[in-house]
């Protein structure tokens, strides 16, 4: 089973600034296959980045994601307040898994 | 476009069967896999298993021996059993559409609702 360590666990910022999230796999996984996710409480993730730099369907471009083998990044441009969610990456391989997640608030 | 709908029983107790039923409208039913993914109150999330169209599964190895994935493909419905549930199985349960098959990418987009399923005795 591939593991996905997300961090930060939480990250802080304030509106307009730069929000950097990291995902490291244990082993390497295909661009094709490593996919971010935006769940805001009460709701179901949305996809938010697939096959590791493709914007899904509606997603504002301040979202942007990158990486390759076992190190990816979500990197979300311009923060705005309703960004205020947890971001899950999550490999699609034989088996599927999902990182920990990672919060981000507003200072 | 594609948009799922989810139920069924939202309270178990220890031991019981959960089952739970997704149904896809709108868009193609037959060239993807569908899939079932769970999440316990406050934390990340678990893939549970796939089914494609013609039935073929691949489940979680940690919830194999519990978990059947089913499907009705005159009614383009999918349900999930699983067997033996505990406390530990508490948690909101998501049915997703999952890869293509097709499609060199793969991803669990568009997501249902979600159903909490809570096992108490």
């Amino acid at each position: 089973e591939i593991v996905l360590t997300q961090s930060p666990g939480t990250l802080s910022l304030s509106p307009g600034e730069r929000a950097t999230l990291s995902c490291r796999a244990s082993q390497s996984v295909s661009r094709s296959y490593l996919n971010w996710y935006q769940q805001k409480p009460g709701q179901a993730p949305r996809l938010l980045i697939y096959g590791a730099s493709s914007r899904a369907t509606g997603i504002p471009d301040r979202f942007s994601g990158s990486g390759s083998g076992t190190d990816f990044t979500l990197t979300i441009s311009r923060l705005e307040p309703e960004d205020i969610a947890v971001y899950y990456c999550q490999q699609y391989g034989s088996s599927p898994t999902f990182g920990q997640g990672t919060k981000v608030e507003i200072k | 476009q594609v948009q799922l709908q989810q139920w069924g029983a939202g309270l178990l107790k220890p031991s019981e069967t959960l089952s739970l039923t997704c149904a896809v409208y709108g868009g193609s039913f037959s060239g993807y896999y569908w899939s079932w993914i769970r999440q316990p109150p406050g934390k990340g999330l678990e893939w549970i298993g796939d089914i494609n169209h013609g039935g073929s599964t691949i489940y979680n190895s940690s919830l194999k021996s519990r978990v059947t994935i089913s499907i009705d493909t005159s009614k383009n419905q999918y349900t999930l059993k699983m067997t033996a549930v505990t406390a530990a199985d508490t948690a909101v349960y998501y049915c997703a559409r999952g890869r293509a098959l097709a499609v060199i990418t793969a991803r669990f987009d568009p997501w249902g609702q979600g159903a909490l399923v809570t096992v108490s005795s």
